[in-house]
């Protein structure tokens, strides 16, 4: 069945560096946009990144732009996020989705990044 | 950037009574691409609308969503004891993509 199973989370201390990964089955991998978006404790969502299906664009939040990298391997169907410079304020669940006609209609279970010292 | 604003920030309702959900954007909102997502406990978000207005699969059709440019609207028609919910709406007309801050709705 369609599905997104996420690795990578953990605890890590500020100024470290982590790689999310969000592997893809069940679907053509190659066909879809790909989101991340996190969830702070007890806070709503917020917009992470993007990357088109093809890997041609890549698009940040400001709170993230030059610090994290989305990209994606095509032929392995998984989906990445490199998070550099990681801060206290980066702690959240992270959720990679799959874009269907704009909207996020498949979701990862979520991997929790914990940034303290 | 575009803001959204959610409101009410709590909403609480009667078993098949109808829930309206507001959303209303900063900015008008490129070709209504707007979502509506449902998030339930500890789980992943679930997309019900995009396209403002277009139900997303396997959603009941109590669900629906309207409104175009800067407001737009979330109805819950025949509230179920399992609508108990935050949700959310999101623009991704223009980035970066935004998300509202979300609504709960509780049930009575």
């Amino acid at each position: 069945q369609v599905q997104l199973v996420q690795s990578g989370g953990g605890v890590v201390q500020p100024g470290r560096s982590l790689r999310l990964s969000c592997g893809a089955s069940g679907f053509t991998f190659s066909n879809h946009g790909m989101h991340w978006v996190r969830q702070a404790p007890g806070k709503g969502l917020e917009w992470v990144a993007v990357i088109w299906h093809d890997g041609t664009n890549k698009y940040y939040a400001d709170s993230v732009q030059g610090r994290f990298t989305i990209s994606r391997d095509n032929v392995k169907d998984t989906l990445y996020l490199d998070m550099d410079s990681l801060r206290a304020e980066d702690t959240a669940v992270y959720y990679c989705a799959r874009v269907l006609k704009g909207g996020m209609d498949v979701w990862g279970p979520g991997t929790t990044v914990t940034v303290s010292s | 950037e575009v803001v959204l604003t959610q409101s009410p920030g709590t909403l609480s309702v009667s078993p098949g009574e109808r829930a309206t959900l507001s959303c209303r954007a900063s900015q008008k909102i490129n070709s209504d691409y707007l979502a509506w997502y449902q998030q339930t406990g500890g789980q992943a978000p679930r997309l019900l609308i995009y396209g403002a207005s277009t139900r997303a699969a396997g959603i009941p059709d109590r669900f629906s969503g309207g409104g175009s440019g800067t407001d737009f609207t979330l109805t819950i028609n025949r509230v179920e004891p399992e609508d108990s919910a935050v949700f959310y709406c999101q623009q991704y007309g223009r980035t970066p993509f935004t998300f509202g801050p979300g609504t709960k709705v509780e049930i009575k």
